[in-house]
């Protein structure tokens, strides 16, 4: 089973400022098999990022997915009151598909 | 527009079962896999299992092999979700969510969250 780490747990900025979120696995990811969800309380989780770099239906250019092998980031580069949230990353290259513990971003 | 809609919520007692449905529409039922994943109070996402709404094979998530199964009904477009034997640490947010697909892929769209609370 491929363990997801994110970092940090909670990350306290202000509406504005860039966000770095990071998620490390415990064995090789392809990025073609690697994801970002946005959660807000009382809220399913929304896909964010797809194949590690790609932008899913909708969502704004300001968030941006990179990274590769055992290390994924996802850059959120002006907050918005919006973004405020907790965010996942998910790696499925296969069974069992695996979930990082989650990065809440909160306002400062 | 891809809907799932899920229905099953509410209060069972430790030892009893639950099933959660998750009615799918607007593309085609067979075409996508569904997955399931809980979300416990205040905490993190867990995969449970899929299942293939094409041929009804299964793959769940060895935590749980024994007391889920999914199954599904193509005349109604619904899969559904049941799990035994419940216990207090059973109590979450149980979703649904269409892969895109083919083949292992992300989760596009999800149902609302049915939530179970098992309590005696």
């Amino acid at each position: 089973e491929i363990v997801l780490t994110q970092s940090p747990g909670t990350l306290s900025l202000s509406p504005g400022e860039r966000a770095t979120l990071s998620c490390r696995a415990s064995q090789s990811v392809s990025s073609t098999y690697f994801a970002w969800y946005q959660q807000k309380p009382g809220q399913p989780p929304r896909l964010l990022m797809y194949d590690a770099s790609s932008r899913a239906t909708g969502i704004p250019d300001r968030f941006r997915g990179s990274g590769s092998g055992t290390d994924f980031t996802l850059t959120i580069s002006r907050l918005e009151p919006e973004d405020f949230a907790v965010y996942y990353c998910q790696q499925y290259s296969g069974s069992p598909w695996t979930f990082g513990q989650g990065t809440k971003v909160e306002i400062k | 527009q891809v809907q799932l809609v899920q229905s099953g919520a509410g209060v069972k007692k430790p030892g009893a079962s639950v099933r959660v449905s998750c009615k799918a529409s607007g593309y085609t039922f067979t075409g996508h896999y569904i997955h399931w994943v809980r979300q416990a109070p205040g905490q993190g996402l867990e995969w449970m299992g899929w299942i293939n709404p094409n041929t009804g094979g299964t793959d769940y998530a060895h935590q749980f092999q024994g007391r889920v199964t999914m199954t599904r009904d193509t005349s109604t477009t619904t899969v559904y979700m049941e799990l035994s034997r419940l216990r207090s640490d059973d109590t979450a947010v149980y979703y649904c969510a269409r892969e895109r697909g083919p083949g292992n892929s992300f989760f596009e769209y999800w149902g609302q969250g049915a939530l179970v609370t098992v309590s005696s």
